[in-house]
């Protein structure tokens, strides 16, 4: 069974950091794409980026390059996702989720997700 | 970046009734591979969201067939023929073409 477990969430000051960590198991991580996906309160679902099976590629939203930065480490079986100079827009439940890239292209399988809050 | 619409934003349904969700894409979704790279998700009150549909119309494992996807270019639909109550929840279309990946704003599904 395919289980993704995030953590590394809590409460930030605006201007702060924090580095999310997404656990894999239950399939062979390494042959896979990875992604974030965020939703704040009670909004709706906003792609963040994406990193390819061995790191050599990562996608990421416009809007948030030179803030965040997605990374892994197949060794360990995790996804990470560092994520710096925070704002409060940021806030947001941070899902880590499986990404097919080859056919047919979609996040099958997500964790539970990562509250981050950014506040002063 | 590709824009896409959902409508409508919210469908009370009754039990038993058939639901029906328009997606509606800025630029048409077929990649240059030839497939058309649209997805549903469902998210469940309080839960992380769970694919449906992948590719237009196919059934992720454990959908039931109650749940389809049709549609081409930049127009598709999600139905689902007879309402349940564990159908209560809001579902997002997919566009994962290029990047940025885009999702529409979600249509909350609720029970009348």
């Amino acid at each position: 069974e395919v289980q993704l477990v995030e953590s590394g969430g809590g409460l930030v000051q605006p201007g702060g950091s924090l580095r999310l960590s997404c656990a894999a198991s239950g399939f062979t991580f390494d042959t896979y794409w990875m992604g974030w996906v965020r939703q704040a309160p009670g909004k709706g679902l906003e792609w963040v980026a994406n990193i390819k099976q061995d790191g050599s590629e990562t996608y990421s939203v416009d809007s948030m390059k030179g803030r965040f930065t997605i990374s892994r480490d197949n060794a360990k079986n995790s996804l990470y996702l560092q994520m710096n100079s925070l704002r409060v827009d940021d806030t947001a439940v941070y899902y880590c989720a499986r990404y097919t890239f080859i056919v047919p292209r979609t996040f099958d399988s997500w964790g539970q997700g990562t509250l981050v809050t950014v506040s002063s | 970046d590709i824009v896409m619409t959902q409508t409508p934003l919210s469908s009370p349904v009754t039990l038993g009734q058939p639901a029906s969700i328009s997606c509606r894409s800025s630029q048409s979704l077929v990649h240059s591979d030839g497939n058309t790279y649209l997805s549903w998700l469902q998210q469940r009150p309080g839960q992380p969201p769970r694919l449906l549909i992948y590719k237009v119309s196919n059934r992720f494992s454990g959908v039931p067939d109650r749940v389809s996807g049709s549609g081409a270019g930049t127009d598709f639909t999600l139905k689902i023929s007879r309402v349940e109550a564990e159908d209560v929840g809001v579902y997002y279309c997919m566009q994962a073409k290029q990047f940025p990946l885009t999702f529409g704003q979600g249509t909350k599904v609720e029970i009348k």
